[in-house]
C-alpha cells in the first residue's frame, strides 16, 4: 500500500529535550516537505526537499532540522524544542517538487504527530 | 509569505442543505487544489484546477478556479454528514515559487 508513515503519532516531551520525528514514504517519491497545522493558520512550510541531499527552508524553518540522507526518510529534528512548537506535524510527499516542473503534483500526507512541549 | 484566506473559517449546516467555500488570494497562481482532512488523518486531495475559469466537478463537489486564477471556489450541494471536515486549498504562486496553503474551513454537517 501507497502511504507515508510518521512516528511518533503522539509525543509529550520537555523544553530543550532534543526528539526526532521520523518520517518514511514507499512512492519513490523526490519531493518531501513537513508542514505544521495550528488553529487558523492553516498549514505552514517548515522544511523540503527536492531530493536525496537536496533541502531548503519553508516558511518556518527557526527551531527545525532536517535531513535527506536516503530518498524514502526525511526525519525532522527539534535539538531544542520550546512550548511554542506545541503543534500537529505532517510529512507529506509527491512526484517531483512544484519548484522543478512548475506543475503541482498531488501531495500524499502522513497521518500526522501532536507535539506537546512543556 | 503569500496567504490563501479562506472563507468562512466555520460552517455548521444541516443535511441536504447546500453551501459555497471561498478561497482568495491577492496573488496569481498558476494552479490550485482543494484537499480535505478529517480527523486524526492528512488531507487528501480532492482536485487539482490549472486554467483561469476552470470548472471540475467530483458527484456533488464543484470546483471553480476563477478567470484571474486568484481565487476559488468549493460548492456542495446537498451535503452529507460524510463531507464534514476540514477543507483546505492550496496555489502553487509560480512568481514567488511556493506552494501555500489556505487557512481552512471547518464544515459540520448534521443529521
Amino acid at each position: 500500500e501507497a502511504q507515508v508513515t510518521q512516528n511518533p503519532r503522539y509525543l509529550i516531551t520537555v523544553t530543550g529535550k532534543k526528539l526526532t520525528v521520523t518520517c518514511s514514504q514507499n512512492m519513490n517519491h523526490e519531493y518531501m516537505s513537513w508542514y505544521r497545522q495550528d488553529p487558523g493558520l492553516g498549514l505552514r512550510q517548515i522544511y523540503y526537499s527536492m531530493n536525496v541531499e537536496v533541502t531548503d527552508k519553508g516558511d518556518v524553518p527557526e527551531g527545525y532540522k532536517v535531513s535527506r540522507k536516503e530518498k524514502r526518510n526525511f526525519p525532522l529534528i527539534l535539538e531544542s524544542p520550546s512550548p511554542n512548537q506545541t503543534s500537529l506535524y505532517f510529512c507529506a510527499s509527491s512526484l517531483l517538487g512544484p519548484l522543478r516542473s512548475g506543475r503541482l503534483y498531488e501531495q500524499f500526507f502522513g497521518p500526522g504527530t501532536r507535539l506537546t512541549v512543556l | 509569505t503569500q496567504l490563501l484566506e479562506q472563507s468562512p473559517q466555520f460552517l455548521s449546516i444541516q443535511e441536504g442543505e447546500n453551501l459555497t467555500v471561498y478561497c482568495n488570494s491577492s496573488s496569481v497562481f498558476s494552479s490550485l487544489q482543494w484537499y480535505r482532512q478529517e480527523p486524526g488523518e492528512g488531507p487528501v486531495l480532492l482536485v487539482t484546477v490549472v486554467t483561469g475559469g476552470e470548472v471540475k466537478k467530483l458527484k456533488r463537489l464543484t470546483f471553480q478556479f476563477g478567470d484571474a486564477r486568484k481565487d476559488s471556489s468549493l460548492h456542495i450541494t446537498a451535503a452529507q454528514p460524510g463531507d464534514t471536515g476540514l477543507y483546505l486549498c492550496a496555489g502553487l504562486n509560480t512568481g514567488f515559487q511556493k506552494l501555500v496553503f489556505g487557512t481552512g474551513t471547518r464544515l459540520l454537517v448534521s443529521p
